[in-house]
């Protein structure tokens, strides 16, 4: 079946912007996760939601990162007025019911100038 | 809250050769160990994972092995290949609901 893809993949924006991030996750899975991942590192946690419930935002860096799933399917990350240290890769994953397995979409990669 | 160490940061081996890298963790609440392994400007693939009542799982030329009292798991690629050079990132988490804590990443390089 279909994997979990996002849109844009590619998305440069000049400071101070507002920008949308979507993911839409593998059917039926119920965990969405939102993760950054900066150049030559790995994944940093942002948020995480169970069906439509945001039940941690603690790795949102700021008041200006905002994450929604309003229908438990298709989740947007919103950065408002965007700086440079935002620009990083921003990788969703959906997790299946059970241990904890967690699939990647590609990403959209986030360059602020 | 949960730390993840991975070692070692770059790793070298000639093709044919087995690699090993290794991973230690602090929350003995994690009961939940992938592996992941990402080409330059690809998504993270899961490879393999492991769950904490298990000690050994194996797929293929890879395989994962997992100490609970140690609190480290490793992970063993035998017989390595060209198409093995990635990024590889050891996580761990306490379950399904619950984020994934990250490695900082080994770069495997397979010599030909």
């Amino acid at each position: 079946g279909a994997g979990v893809s996002q849109s844009p993949r590619y998305k440069v924006a000049k400071r101070g912007q507002d920008v949308a991030l979507r993911c839409d996750p593998i059917s039926g899975h119920v965990s969405l996760f939102w993760y950054q991942q900066a150049l030559g590192q790995g994944p940093e946690f942002l948020t995480y939601f169970q069906n439509e419930a945001q039940l941690d935002k603690s790795g949102l860096p700021s008041d200006r990162f905002f994450a929604e799933r309003p229908e438990g399917s298709v989740s947007t990350l919103k950065i408002q007025r965007t700086q440079q240290e935002d620009s990083a890769v921003y990788l969703c994953a959906s997790g299946s019911p059970g241990p904890g397995t967690q699939y990647f979409g590609p990403g959209t990669r986030l360059t602020v100038l | 809250g949960e730390n993840v160490e991975q070692h070692p940061s770059t790793l070298s081996v000639q093709e044919g050769d087995s690699a090993v890298i290794k991973c230690t963790y602090s929350d003995s609440a994690s009961n939940y160990f992938p592996w992941y392994k990402q080409e330059l400007g690809k998504r993270p693939q899961l490879i393999i994972d492991i769950r904490s009542n298990v000690g050994e799982k194996k797929d293929q030329r890879i395989a994962v092995t997992l100490n609970k009292t140690a609190k480290h798991f490793s992970l063993h690629i035998t017989e390595t290949q060209p198409e093995d050079s990635a990024v590889y990132f050891c996580a761990a988490s306490r379950g399904s609901n619950y984020q994934l804590i990250w490695g900082a990443g080994t770069k495997l390089i397979i010599k030909p």
